[in-house]
């Protein structure tokens, strides 16, 4: 049974576009995140949720928005893509309190043309 | 804030030989190291962690270190297998914050055979 799992694995779409990625978790985690991993690798948080409370928002343009309808999912709106946002983005979940391994997704690979 | 630096950013050895990947870390109340593995087309996986009243933990093939004084800690993988071929982060938890762990810029190994 897949832990994380995230829909849809590709997403091309053109700039000014508005787009969604669902992320959903089976493993009765209280705490899911958001990370940005761009072409240098580098992994970048974006937004943490626990028990559908936002407990972590970086510096992220406000034309992103998360939204957890229940503990077990957390999706992530983008609106009026921009070329810079072309990137994977990795949803992941860990139990709460502090020093819990985060079990991440498969991640979604996101291009604006 | 907490800041991550990993070095080197590539490394090829021969199979059967060691690899090590070092870390610095900036807070110094940081107290939560753990080392994430990302094959290609995956999301990171943790591999080991290690916490800050410890200074060395192994296993198997993987052990990690710690020197709090230097604000260092590094992954050292033996005997490697052409399987450890991936992009390996470490990464840091700030004292001030529950959930969010800083990952360094990650470094891709690479096993000749």
């Amino acid at each position: 049974d897949t832990a994380v799992s995230q829909t849809p694995k590709y997403l091309v779409t053109q700039m000014g576009n508005d787009k969604s990625i669902k992320c959903e978790q089976n493993l009765g985690h209280d705490t899911m995140y958001w990370y940005k991993q761009d072409s240098k690798k580098f992994l970048k948080i974006m937004f943490s949720y626990n028990n559908k409370e936002l407990i972590i928002n970086e510096t992220v343009p406000n034309r992103f928005s998360p939204k957890s309808p229940d503990k077990a999912h957390l999706n992530l709106h983008i609106n009026s893509l921009e070329l810079g946002d072309s990137a994977v983005y990795f949803c992941a979940s860990s139990p709460a309190g502090a020093n819990n391994e985060q079990f991440f997704g498969p991640g979604t690979r996101l291009t604006v043309l | 804030g907490e800041n991550v630096e990993q070095h080197p950013s590539t490394l090829s050895v021969q199979e059967g030989d060691s690899a090590v990947i070092k870390c610095t870390y900036s807070d110094s109340a940081s107290n939560y190291f753990p080392w994430y593995k990302q094959e290609l087309g995956k999301g990171p996986q943790l591999i080991i962690d290690i916490r800050s009243n410890v200074g060395e933990k192994k296993d198997q093939r993987i052990a990690v270190t710690l020197n709090k004084t230097a604000k260092h800690f590094s992954l050292h993988i033996t005997e490697t297998q052409p399987e450890d071929s991936a992009v390996y982060f470490c990464a840091a938890r700030p004292y001030s914050s529950a959930s969010k762990i800083i990952f360094g810029s990650g470094t891709r190994l690479s096993i000749r055979p």
